[in-house]
Order: C-alpha cells, then structure tokens, then sequence
C-alpha cells in the first residue's frame, strides 16, 4: 500500500520568503513522487517529479524538491516566494509511475502575503 | 486540441437525475482516467483507461457510476441518480503509456447536486 501526509493544509508566507510544503510518504518499493500545483478554476499542473535520476529535482516557476529516502519526505522549496505562487499543491506517490496508481495528498492551500 | 478537454465545466442537477461528463484527451493518449475531488480533499482515483478497455475499475464508488471510451479517445462518465454526496470536481487526466509518464489533467467539471 502506499499513502501520502501533507502536513499543513494552509500555509502562509510573506512574498520573497522561503516556500517549504511538506510531503511524507510511505511505498513498499521505491516510489515515483510528484508535485502538482492547482490554480483556482484550474486542473492540475505538473511542477516536478521524482523517478530516481536524481535526488534534487528542480521544476518550473523556481520549485524543487529534495527526495529523502532515510526520512521518507519529498518536501517542496522554492526560495522566494511570489504572489503568483499562490495556489494548491498536491503531493503524489506511484508505484509504477503511471497516473492509474497516483495517490495524492489532501494538499496544501498556499497563501502568500504582500 | 493541445490539451485536456473536459465539458461541462459546471453542472447542477437535481438530486435523482442522471448526468454525463465528457472528456476529450490529448491526441495519441492511450491511457485515460478519472479522478474525484471533493471540497478541501485531495483526488480520489475513480477509474483507468487503457485503450478503450478498462483494466482497473477499482475506485469506482458504487455501481451508479460507470464511464465508457471509444475511439481511444472521448470518455464519458456517467452518474446515474445523483446523490447530493455526489457534488464534488470531476477532473480527467491522459497520458502516455509507460513508467513515470506525465499525466495531464483537464479543468474539471463541478458537479453540484442539489
């Protein structure tokens, strides 16, 4: 079985401060982990992926994440934030890498203030 | 189209009505699925397309849903006497086949029962 925990429904920040979304999963094989991001009226958007190239993976608008097998996170950065960051994030794992076994997280609402 | 189409985006039935969603992949998608997402919750997976058969059912919530495709293209999925719990974002995605593939996600249609 695998699960996602997004720790923190909400999360507000301070335009041009550190973005750090929390994402804790647990896989019985080694997991392929994703970020998506959902603008409001919007579907989701792919920002990143891990598949196992690479432990630090770097996605679009200034996003990355940090695979951390000893702590099972795959937590998302971004050094400073924007007023256009502001959206829902949803963390998902898949064991085989194919949409049909992505279980998400209940997400995290950003807020970023002026 | 470029990307994930998906139709109505907004939908309110009355409770005991039956409705169909509608959902247009990217072109040369094999895979197709179908994916809830209630208020403030993260997606629940509903069904999987591969082709125009469908391998995995599993999520499908009760026999009052069922979706179909044809062509290796349109999906529909229909919800036979809405239930009020029914309300919720239907949200369809595509991808290719294979491991790690991205999947792409339509807008969503809102279904509201009333």
């Amino acid at each position: 079985a695998q699960s996602v925990t997004q720790l923190g429904s909400h999360v507000s920040v301070s335009e041009g401060a550190l973005v750090l979304l929390r994402c804790n999963y647990s896989s019985s094989v080694p997991p392929y982990l994703f970020w998506y991001v959902q603008y409001p009226n919007q579907g989701l958007q792919l920002l990143l992926k891990y598949t196992s190239a690479a432990t630090l993976v770097k996605g679009i608008n200034g996003f990355e994440a940090e695979f951390k097998k000893s702590e099972t996170s795959f937590h998302l950065t971004k050094p400073s934030a924007h007023m256009s960051d502001a959206a829902e994030y949803f963390c998902a794992v898949s064991k085989g890498g194919s949409a049909r076994q992505l279980t998400f997280g209940s997400g995290t609402q950003l807020t970023v203030l002026p | 189209g470029a990307g994930v189409s998906q139709s109505p985006s907004n939908k309110v039935t009355e409770k005991g009505k039956d409705v169909e969603l509608r959902c247009d992949p990217i072109s040369g998608h094999t895979a197709l699925y179908w994916y809830r997402q209630r208020l403030g919750q993260g997606l629940e997976f509903l069904i999987y397309f591969q082709g125009n058969s469908a391998p995995d059912k599993s999520g499908l919530p009760s026999d009052r849903f069922s979706a179909e495709r044809t062509g290796e293209s349109v999906s529909t999925l229909t919800i036979q006497r809405t239930q009020q719990e029914d309300s919720a974002v239907y949200l369809c995605a595509s991808s290719l086949a294979g491991a790690g593939t991205e999947a792409f996600f339509g807008q969503g249609t809102r279904l509201t029962v009333v």
